[in-house]
């Protein structure tokens, strides 16, 4: 199985574009996470979904919005980038039952 | 707010050494403790998982002990190899927010 995808591997934006990163999971989870890792800072959750129709704000969740309609795709969008949004973009899902995450392979952005 | 500490930052050793990787949260009210592996300009790998009810987990050479009440985690890797080298981070989950430490950088060396 694939697991996690995510698109575009990396990409170049301009300040004031609109960005929408995607992710999908093939393995029928419940939970879905958008984290961002920035050097010296680690990960910090952005945004969650326990379960689609649902989702909730995570620690750092200015500048981001995300949907769940479906149980397969989180997407995560930028509305307008700004340059401290440039990042490596993580996602990842986990079941209810269990708990334990997995990380898609990123996704590196560079707003300029 | 739940804050994770990864101590140290870096270290090396060489080949066939066994080592403890440090990790403390603050907040002790957690449902559970994750170990990942993360080489360089890739995703996160899963290691082990610890619920907040369970004092250890082991798979292979490692493993990862939990003491919920002094906020500390440990991960014990035995006979380390040079293909061990990475970054070692731990997360927790508290409510519904998950945090991580900033990683432990491990090199093995031949």
């Amino acid at each position: 199985t694939a697991g996690i995808t995510q698109a575009p591997t990396s990409q170049i934006l301009a300040a004031g574009r609109s960005m929408t990163l995607r992710c999908t999971q093939d393995m029928r989870h419940n939970a879905m996470y958008w984290y961002r890792q920035d050097l010296g800072l680690g990960l910090r959750l952005i945004h969650y979904s326990n379960t689609a129709g649902t989702t909730g704000k995570g620690e750092v969740p200015d500048g981001y919005s995300v949907s769940r309609a479906n149980t397969d795709d989180f997407p995560l969008t930028l509305a307008s980038a700004v340059p401290s949004q440039t990042s490596v973009y993580f996602c990842a899902s986990s079941s209810w039952n269990h708990n334990e995450q997995f990380f898609g392979p990123g996704t590196r952005l560079t707003v300029l | 707010k739940q804050e994770v500490t990864q101590i140290p930052a870096a270290l090396s050793v060489p080949e066939g050494e066994n080592l403890v990787l440090n990790c403390s949260f603050t907040d002790s009210a957690i449902y559970n403790l994750q170990w990942f592996r993360q080489d360089p300009g890739k995703g996160l790998t899963s290691l082990l998982l610890i619920q907040s009810s369970q004092r250890e987990q082991t798979s292979g050479r490692l493993n990862a002990s939990l003491d919920k009440s002094s906020g500390r985690s440990t991960l014990y890797i035995a006979a380390s190899q040079p293909g061990d080298s990475a970054t070692y981070l731990c997360a927790v989950r508290s409510g519904n927010q998950f945090y991580f430490g900033t990683g432990t950088s491990l090199t093995v060396i031949p």
